[in-house]
């Protein structure tokens, strides 16, 4: 069984650029989460969605920051336009609300904006 | 909102030592208490987690308390191998498919 994907594994693009990451949840799984990562502020929660639907967007950085969720098996976080302090690693988290709900992680997308 | 700390930031062990990282939270209402494993450049990796109607729970040399009371969680390596070097992170949460909020990490090294 696959885990989550995401796509692309690395991403470098020049600063004002349009930036489209991509991720495919767990089969079957029905939230899914995007983090970021960064060293000065560790692992937090950019935006969740359950059965497709946002349900809190309160770590979106700003208007540049945009998530979708068309299906139960695919996202996209796009940021328009990039700044270099998005720089960062960005992962895609998904869980199944039944049973336990542990949150699986995809490998990551490195972002770096010059 | 929920906030975790976790200390230490850094913890060296030797080889076959015992390695404890504690966390603790502020929002009494949440109810599970994950651990994650990050090796470098790689995903955070789920290694043990525990729920707020338990105390203990163990699985091979890890282990995990969590005392509700005080609002802390702990995790426990025993017999530490050279494999368990990482960064760890404690996270909390309402539940288990809700948001994490986790703590800094702590990077253990165990020397050989």
């Amino acid at each position: 069984d696959a885990g989550v994907i995401q796509s692309p594994r690395h991403e470098v693009t020049e600063m004002g650029q349009e930036v489209t990451l991509r991720c495919k949840p767990i089969s079957g799984h029905n939230s899914l989460f995007w983090y970021r990562q960064t060293m000065m502020r560790g692992l937090e929660l950019l935006i969740y969605f359950n059965n497709n639907v946002p349900i809190d967007d309160s770590g979106m950085p700003e208007d540049r920051f945009s998530a979708k969720m068309p299906n139960a098996s695919f996202s996209t976080l796009k940021i328009q336009p990039s700044e270099p302090r998005d720089s960062a690693v960005y992962f895609c988290a998904s869980s199944l609300d039944r049973g336990g709900g542990e949150q699986y992680f995809g490998p990551g997308t490195r972002l770096t904006v010059t | 909102g929920e906030n975790v700390e976790q200390h230490p930031s850094t913890l060296s062990v030797q080889e076959g030592d015992s390695a404890v990282i504690k966390c603790t939270y502020s929002d009494s209402a949440s109810n599970y208490f994950p651990w994650y494993k990050q090796e470098l450049g790689k995903r955070p990796q789920l290694i043990i987690d525990i729920r707020s109607n338990v105390g203990e729970k163990k699985d091979q040399r890890i282990a995990v308390t969590l005392n509700k009371t005080a609002k802390h969680f702990s995790l426990h390596i025993t017999e530490t191998q050279p494999e368990d070097s990482a960064v760890y992170f404690c996270a909390a949460s309402l539940s288990g498919n809700t948001p994490l909020v986790f703590g800094k990490g702590t990077r253990l090294s165990v020397i050989a």
